[in-house]
């Protein structure tokens, strides 16, 4: 069975940090990887969809990559700000688009 | 585009009452998914789409019905409202493409759901 783990799940920095997102999956057998944000009561944003076959996507100040063999996904935030304060959640999508995802991390920047 | 609505916003049902949480897409995607979401959880799946007329099982579909007999409307049934049921409910829709899967999935804002 498909499990996704995020850690941290709670991550507190300084306006200005670089910062590193973790994911990782127990199989292998992924079609893609979606990376999304949530802002609290509210829905989710895509972020970034890494294909299979890729091994990075980049969107502005992030940056997601995909390694399937070791089961892991990491999403890089440049030059984080306030703004940035949401939850993070990635999600592995199986055959059929069907997305597993993982629990979150709960991200805060402060100013 | 409006992209992917759900009505209500928010909810209170009493147990063992009945509604049906509705989801709406104007992209034309041919599949569509509902989600729950628990406090501090991430994303279940509960009923998934892949065409009108066509639906199956996620991971946690008892005590929930879907049907879907347009592309566009993919509503979701709650029977016996259970307090297990407590939740927001997110719908989603993408696209399938025979070269390269599904693109990136879009989600509504949720129905918030309280039975007591």
């Amino acid at each position: 069975k498909q499990e996704v783990t995020q850690i941290p799940a709670a991550l507190s920095v300084p306006e200005g940090e670089n910062l590193v997102l973790n994911c990782s999956f127990t199989d292998s057998a992924i079609y893609n990887l979606q990376w999304f944000r949530q802002d609290p009561g509210k829905g989710l944003t895509s972020l970034l969809l890494i294909q299979s076959s890729q091994r990075e996507q980049t969107s502005g100040r992030l940056n997601a990559s995909l390694d399937k063999s070791s089961g892991r996904s990491t999403l890089y935030i440049a030059a984080s700000q306030p703004g940035d304060s949401a939850t993070y959640l990635c999600a592995v999508v199986r055959q059929g688009g069907k997305l597993i995802f993982g629990q979150g991390t709960e991200l805060s920047v402060k100013p | 585009n409006a992209g992917v609505t759900q009505t209500p916003k928010f909810r209170i049902l009493k147990i063992g009452q009945s509604m049906t949480l509705q989801c709406t897409q104007d992209m034309n995607h041919n599949y569509m998914y509902w989600y729950r979401q628990d406090p501090g959880m991430g994303l279940k799946l509960i009923y998934y789409s892949v065409g009108a007329g066509i639906t199956d099982k996620g991971e946690v579909p008892n005590g929930y019905n879907v049907s879907r007999s347009t592309t566009e409307d993919f509503p979701l049934r709650l029977e016996l409202a259970a307090p297990s049921q407590t939740s927001v409910y997110f719908c989603a829709s993408t696209q399938l493409h025979r070269d390269r899967g599904t693109d990136t999935q879009y989600f509504g804002p949720g129905t918030r759901l309280t039975v007591l």
